[in-house]
């Protein structure tokens, strides 16, 4: 069966350090990879995606995320962590061959400290 | 801004008593989507419109129906809500435009949180 795990339900920051938000796979193929954003009572906000080429995929406020097709792993980066991007990060995936629609990871709730 | 709006935001019902939700879209996207999301779970898919074609997820309760009268309009109709219906409401839009259409981003509604008494 096709899933996306993200392993940790919460990632504790401390602003200005770097964070990592975890995401794996389990999609035949080389599916389309996704990654959105949820502030509370909000609707999701989409913050990147991987198609093909570069590894390493910039997206909105200054996150970025690297594909790791030997991990099957997408995991959400940014080098310095703001109060602000305290948010509910959800992982998505996406088989390019098919008409299935995405697969969401569980979430991960990001919280950065003062 | 081109965007999605969900109204109303916030549905107080009362078990048992219908309620609908609707959804409108100023991004001319041809596909329009309902989600289900309980506490911070990630979204269940409910059901989606591709152009005028209606596709039912297997697992969504006959309780859930849905409507789009055009293309900007999609109604997400609960007929009789119970306690476990209670959740917030996505709508969301993509377009299916392109040969990478699976590629294409969702565009989310601000959501509709439904309070069943």
């Amino acid at each position: 069966a096709q899933s996306v795990a993200q392993p940790e339900d919460q990632v504790n920051v401390a602003e200005g350090n770097p964070l990592t938000v975890k995401c794996t796979y389990s999609v035949s193929g080389n599916p389309y990879l996704f990654w959105y954003v949820q502030y509370p009572n909000r609707g999701l906000q989409f913050l990147l995606k991987y198609i093909t080429g570069d590894n390493l995929v910039k997206g909105s406020y200054g996150f970025e995320a690297e594909f790791n097709k030997s991990q099957t792993s997408f995991h959400l980066k940014k080098p310095s962590a703001l109060v602000s991007d305290s948010a509910l990060y959800f992982c998505a995936v996406r088989d390019r061959g098919s008409n299935y629609q995405l697969i969401w990871g569980a979430g991960t709730k990001l919280i950065i400290k003062p | 801004d081109a965007m999605v709006i969900q109204n109303p935001r916030y549905q107080v019902t009362q078990f048992g008593k219908p309620v609908t939700l609707s959804c409108s879209q100023t991004l001319n996207h041809n596909v329009m989507y309902w989600y289900q999301q309980k506490s911070s779970q990630a979204p269940k898919l409910l059901f989606h419109y591709y152009d005028k074609d209606f596709n039912n997820e297997a697992d969504t309760p006959d309780n859930f129906q849905s409507r789009r009268p055009n293309t900007s309009f999609c109604f997400l109709d609960i007929r009789s809500p119970g306690l476990g219906d209670a959740a917030m409401y996505l709508c969301a839009t993509s377009s299916s435009g392109t040969s990478l259409w699976r590629a294409n981003v969702l565009t989310f509604g601000a959501g509709s949180r439904l309070t069943v008494l």
